[in-house]
């Protein structure tokens, strides 16, 4: 069962940034947020993810709300590479055992 | 290392047949992961192992499918009496039990 919803595909113009929002309204305390990025015919990559803080890296950043039933993915500066499906998971499961439940992703298409 | 590799990328088979993929991790990762991925979805979880046992089955995973990963290295997941709705992308991940899951290519499965 989908712990995520996304809307189903997204435009943004190269160089600007990149907003991909995700709810999560029922997501338990202890499960993380992550984000994965899909290329056509590859595998998904990882972004980034989080609990409860904010989080940045090289490639993003995650804003996630203090009730933590959304979340926000931000590419700041958009590039042609960066058009592919976003995918906002919950990551469910104990110390060892976790598992990834995928939402349906937003398709980016980074426009020139 | 070159990261997660399937074998093979694609394959077509005719509705009954057996049909058999392989998945070679990231060396020195321990946990191991099947995913389906249908058009137009994400992924969807299969099974997990860690090492060579298999820990914990989706009821996605009908009796026609089995995976094994003997030794603790490479995984095979067979599907029997194949139907057109197992048509999809069978996607391998590994990792160490840390932050993320390092996903391969994908094996494209279409029956007729």
């Amino acid at each position: 069962d989908a712990k995520t919803t996304q809307p189903t595909s997204m435009d943004c113009a190269e160089g600007r940034a990149a907003n991909l929002p995700c709810n999560h309204s029922t997501i338990s305390g202890n499960e993380y947020v992550y984000w994965y990025r899909q290329i056509h015919s590859q595998g998904p990559q990882y972004i980034i993810h989080g609990l409860k803080n904010n989080e940045t890296n090289e490639m993003a950043s995650l804003i996630i709300t203090e009730d933590r039933k959304s979340s926000t993915l931000i590419l700041p500066h958009a590039t042609l590479r960066d058009t592919a499906v976003y995918y906002c998971i919950v990551r469910v499961g104990t110390s060892g055992t976790y598992k990834y439940i995928f939402g349906t992703g937003t398709r980016l298409k980074v426009l020139a | 290392d070159t990261g997660v590799s399937q074998d093979p990328r694609h394959k077509i088979t005719k509705r009954g047949q057996n049909v058999t993929f392989r998945c070679d991790p990231i060396s020195e990762h321990n946990r191991l992961y099947w995913y389906r991925q249908t058009l137009g979805q994400g992924p969807e979880f299969l099974t997990y192992f860690q090492n060579e046992a298999q820990l914990e089955k989706s009821r996605l995973l009908s009796d026609r499918f089995s995976a094994e990963r003997p030794k603790g290295s490479f995984s095979t997941l067979e599907i029997q009496r194949t139907e057109q709705g197992d048509s999809a992308m069978y996607l391998c991940a590994s990792s160490t039990g840390g932050v993320e899951q390092f996903f391969g290519p994908g094996t494209r499965l279409t029956v007729l």
